[in-house]
């Protein structure tokens, strides 16, 4: 099984709609964080968080929340979502044990369209 | 000016060749480095990740790492098909990572 998943894979959805994109990981790490990916423009961090209760802002976190509901679980949601969030998201964690905390490990990645 | 930057694709060569892909960086202080592999539609994989100046050679990846120059290329020698991706250039500051663009690298048969 994969050591970092995402739910759902791929979501279609309207404008003013809310979504949450789920991520969750088996590999004990204590860190997590979501990435949005938008051709030409690279993975740009949306928030992360270091543990259950610490959830800190990344450089595009307008019109984003998140919930990290335990260790290994780590949500995203769009409470209204517009067209411009349509792109490629990806959960990524890090640091645990065994593992050099610096390097990040994605999640297969969620394709969301917003028409 | 953005954080970090690679040099622009894509980049075109033979089977067999050597590859090379640069990346530059914005802050002096930054002190790791790390290379991804992205094939189109999937999720970034770590190719290697380097701290020290100097030279790291893992099988046919070679990263490259200057400090004084905020500089850190990754040397893919012997080039294969199957090395026909993107690769992203990342750098660790304050326990998050900041992103090139990424290089488009296809190898011809």
């Amino acid at each position: 099984d994969a050591d970092v998943t995402q739910t759902p894979r791929n979501r279609i959805t309207k404008t003013g709609k809310r979504i949450m994109l789920e991520c969750s990981q088996t590999k004990g790490h204590d860190r997590m964080y979501w990435y949005r990916q938008d051709p030409g423009l690279g993975l740009r961090l949306i928030y992360y968080s270091f543990d259950v209760k610490d959830i800190n802002k990344g450089e595009i976190s307008d019109g984003y929340s998140v919930s990290r509901q335990a260790q290994a679980k780590f949500s995203l949601s769009l409470e209204s979502a517009i067209p411009n969030q349509t792109a490629l998201y990806f959960c990524a964690t890090s640091g645990g044990p065994g593992a050099s905390t610096d390097t990040q490990y994605f999640g297969p990645g969620t394709r969301l369209t917003v028409l | 000016q953005k954080e970090v930057e690679q040099n622009s694709g894509p980049l075109s060569v033979p089977e067999g060749a050597i590859a090379s892909l640069n990346c530059t960086y914005s802050d002096r202080g930054s002190q790791s480095f790390f290379w991804y592999r992205q094939y189109s539609g999937k999720s970034p994989e770590l190719i290697m990740f380097i701290y020290s100046n100097g030279d790291k050679e893992d099988g046919r990846f070679t990263a490259q790492l200057n400090k004084a120059s905020q500089y850190v290329s990754l040397l893919i020698r012997d080039s294969q098909p199957s090395d026909s991706a993107t690769y992203l250039c990342a750098v660790l500051n304050d326990y998050k990572l900041s992103f090139g663009a990424g290089t488009t690298v296809t190898v011809r048969a």
